[in-house]
């Protein structure tokens, strides 16, 4: 198991509502990133986030958005929530942007929209 | 942008013997190639990595992964399987995005996943 936890595991919501998912990242990595998984595909690269700055982003609009805090952990952010939102959403840390020691998955957050 | 192709869905492989994941890759520049497993209702576990270095790269779990420059392939092997192995693997590789830092924006691609059964 890695050191990086994520809440909720589990989450419904109406069509049109907002939610927030959170990630603690694993002690010392300074950069998260969040991924998209929807049902039967791979995980989808949403956005990165690096000493609190958001730090790219994939084909995701602009509803989608995330925090970084100075302990590292991080929010996504989904607003006006449509039914193709349903996912597990899963929340990567690393030591740095480098990537060369890869990324550090938590458990995700299986977000059911209805 | 980079991408990987992993051309099996499924996988099935008898109990005791050897399984081969197969993965190719498209990049430009050097490879940065990842492995991972995801096990029922769970996150991402790393399994191993090529960066440079050595064309067979040992792992996690007694997998290893088989850098080939010429096929453009990275396959995921094991001599001998176990149940226990049975899930979801997925291929991935770096990819460099926008970034605002200027430092660059290092995140993963993956491939769609290939499912692996070993029958008992």
């Amino acid at each position: 198991e890695t050191g990086v936890t994520q809440s909720p595991t589990h989450l419904i919501k109406t069509r049109g509502q907002q939610v927030t998912l959170r990630c603690s990242s694993q002690s010392g990595h300074n950069t998260v990133s969040w991924y998209q998984q929807a049902l039967g595909q791979g995980p989808q690269f949403i956005f990165q986030y690096y000493r609190e700055e958001e730090n790219g982003r994939g084909n995701f609009p602009p509803r989608f958005s995330g925090l970084q805090f100075p302990n590292y952990s991080s929010e996504l952010n989904v607003n006006a929530l449509e039914l193709d939102d349903s996912a597990l959403y899963l929340c990567a840390s690393s030591p740095g942007l480098a990537g060369g020691r890869g990324q550090y998955f938590g458990p995700g957050t299986r977000l059911t929209v209805t | 942008a980079q991408s990987v192709a992993q051309p099996e869905d499924q996988v099935n492989v008898a109990e005791g013997n050897p399984l081969t994941v197969k993965c190719t890759y498209s990049v430009s520049g050097n490879p940065y190639l990842f492995w991972y497993v995801q096990y029922p209702n769970r996150g991402l576990q790393f399994l191993l990595k090529y960066i440079t270095g050595d064309n067979l790269v040992k792992g996690s779990y007694g997998f290893e992964a088989e850098f080939n420059k010429s096929q453009t392939s990275f396959h995921l092997k094991k001599p001998s399987a176990l149940v226990s192995d049975s899930a979801l693997y997925f291929c991935a590789v770096r990819d460099v995005g926008v970034a605002y830092s200027g430092a660059g924006s290092y995140q993963l691609t993956f491939g769609k996943g290939t499912k692996l059964s070993v029958i008992p």
